[in-house]
């Protein structure tokens, strides 16, 4: 079957560095997409990898490893506004795309 | 701006009746999509349409229908058939498939079975 695992909540502390976990098994790959949520909100899209490597966008960027189905979200200088569910998604040998549950991420001051 | 409208955004319902949860958008998107949002779980696909006049079903459509007539519109109803009903309620457009583009989601329903 196809499954993608992420912690459930992880705490961190505001300016800290924090990297939520994103593993998958799937029938084909064809990328993997993080997506963010605050609650009771809507999922917003973040980062896009199809290739190995690590993919940089401001203070978030995301690593890809194909071979070990392997993905990480990495937040840096955390601030309040980042507590949220951060949504790990893996596209599959069909485009469909199947959704991990979240990892709840908390800031503390 | 362009976007997503969902309405309601709070729906509580009675057993045994049917609701219609609304979803707009004005992006100029081909494709579009419910998903259906519970505590601890992923986000799953009840229906989803890549063009007017044509949808299919997703992994948990039984209980749902839903109608494309225009490319703007997407409505999905909540049958009485569906036995556990109460979740949050996802509408989502991309410009081709979901997994080769980037999803756009409204703002979600949230419905409630008293």
């Amino acid at each position: 079957g196809q499954n993608i695992d992420q912690p459930t909540e992880m705490t961190a502390t505001e300016g800290a560095i924090v990297q939520i976990n994103c593993t998958y098994q799937t029938s084909g790959f064809n990328g993997l997409f993080w997506y963010q949520q605050h609650a009771g909100e809507a999922p917003t899209f973040l980062s896009y990898n199809v290739l190995d490597g690590l993919e940089e966008k401001g203070r978030f960027s995301s690593f890809l490893s194909r071979s070990k189905g392997y993905s990480y979200l990495l937040l840096k200088e955390l601030q309040m506004k980042d507590s949220a569910s951060y949504l790990c998604a893996v596209s599959d040998s069909n485009y469909q795309l199947i959704w991990g549950a979240g990892t709840k991420l908390i800031i503390k001051p | 701006d362009g976007g997503i409208t969902q309405s309601p955004k709070y729906l509580f319902r009675k057993e045994g009746q049917n609701v219609t949860l609304s979803c707009e958008q004005n992006l100029n998107h081909d494709a579009m999509y419910w998903y259906r949002q519970d505590p601890g779980q992923g986000l799953r696909l009840i229906y989803y349409s890549q063009i007017v006049n044509d949808f299919q079903k997703g992994d948990i459509a039984e209980g749902y229908s839903v109608s494309r007539e225009k490319k703007e519109s997407f409505p999905l109803t909540v049958t009485s058939a569906q036995k556990n009903p109460t979740a949050f309620y996802l509408c989502a457009s991309s410009a081709g498939l979901s997994g080769a583009n980037v999803l756009t989601f409204g703002a979600g329903s949230r419905l409630t079975v008293l």
